[in-house]
């Protein structure tokens, strides 16, 4: 079935520094992908919107300067944390429509952050 | 502002009764509906999709869409401990493309 691969699974980072997740799909083209972050015992809140080969549509509140998002090809999508505070620690997800059945959706694994 | 309303829970039925789980939205526009299980610390897992009104059986869970009332639910019967997980409902605009708003989530634990 349809894969979107994640990684890495769980990071720590210092305070200041940047992190990046990366996510693939691995036996689909993924012209879109979506990114969610989620904080604990909250629902998966859209970031942001990475289409391949135009700027990434980032939702209302979230700084792009921030998380850096970047569609390099139709397999590859990233998103950069920089300059981490505590506040960013969170759960990542990345979503690509398409590569399942029924108009459906295909998530990679997610990133844990913890930003000490 | 679009939104997915469900109530957080948590939710606990024995072993074997049927869980109910309800999910209503704002946006009369939204055409595809989706259930999800998430347990702690995993990604989302889709269990149902929907998109006429009217039920949708699939094994033990059935999805129920009532597009005039925007509301849509998820019945699990025969619930087993395993159920035991949150379940997000999530909508979207349009049959395929556009991003899945999702609801809080509710809550499942089912006791043996």
């Amino acid at each position: 079935g349809a894969v979107v691969s994640q990684h890495p699974s769980r990071v720590i980072c210092k305070s200041g520094t940047s992190v990046k997740i990366e996510c693939r799909s691995l036996d689909f083209q993924a012209t879109t992908m979506f990114w969610y972050r989620q904080f604990p015992k909250q629902s998966l809140m859209l970031m942001a919107t990475s289409n391949e080969g135009s700027k990434a549509t980032y939702e209302q509140g979230v700084e792009k300067d921030k998380f850096l998002i970047n569609h390099a090809s139709l397999t590859l999508s990233t998103l950069t944390v920089t300059s981490a505070h505590p506040e960013d620690s969170s759960f990542y997800i990345c979503s690509a429509p398409g590569g399942a059945a029924n108009y459906g959706y295909t998530f990679g694994s997610g990133t844990r952050l913890t930003v000490v | 502002q679009k939104e997915v309303e469900q109530n957080s829970g948590p939710l606990s039925v024995p072993e074997g009764a049927i869980a109910s789980l309800n999910c209503t939205y704002s946006d009369r526009g939204s055409q595809s509906f989706f259930w999800y299980r998430q347990y702690s610390g995993k990604s989302p897992e889709l269990i149902m999709s929907i998109y006429s009104n009217g039920d949708k059986e699939d094994g033990r869970f059935t999805a129920q869409l009532n597009k005039a009332s925007q509301y849509v639910s998820l019945l699990i019967r025969d619930s087993q401990p395993s159920d035991s997980a949150t379940y997000l409902c999530a909508v979207n605009h349009d049959q395929a493309g556009t991003a899945l708003i999702f609801g809080k989530g509710t809550t499942l634990s089912v006791s043996s």
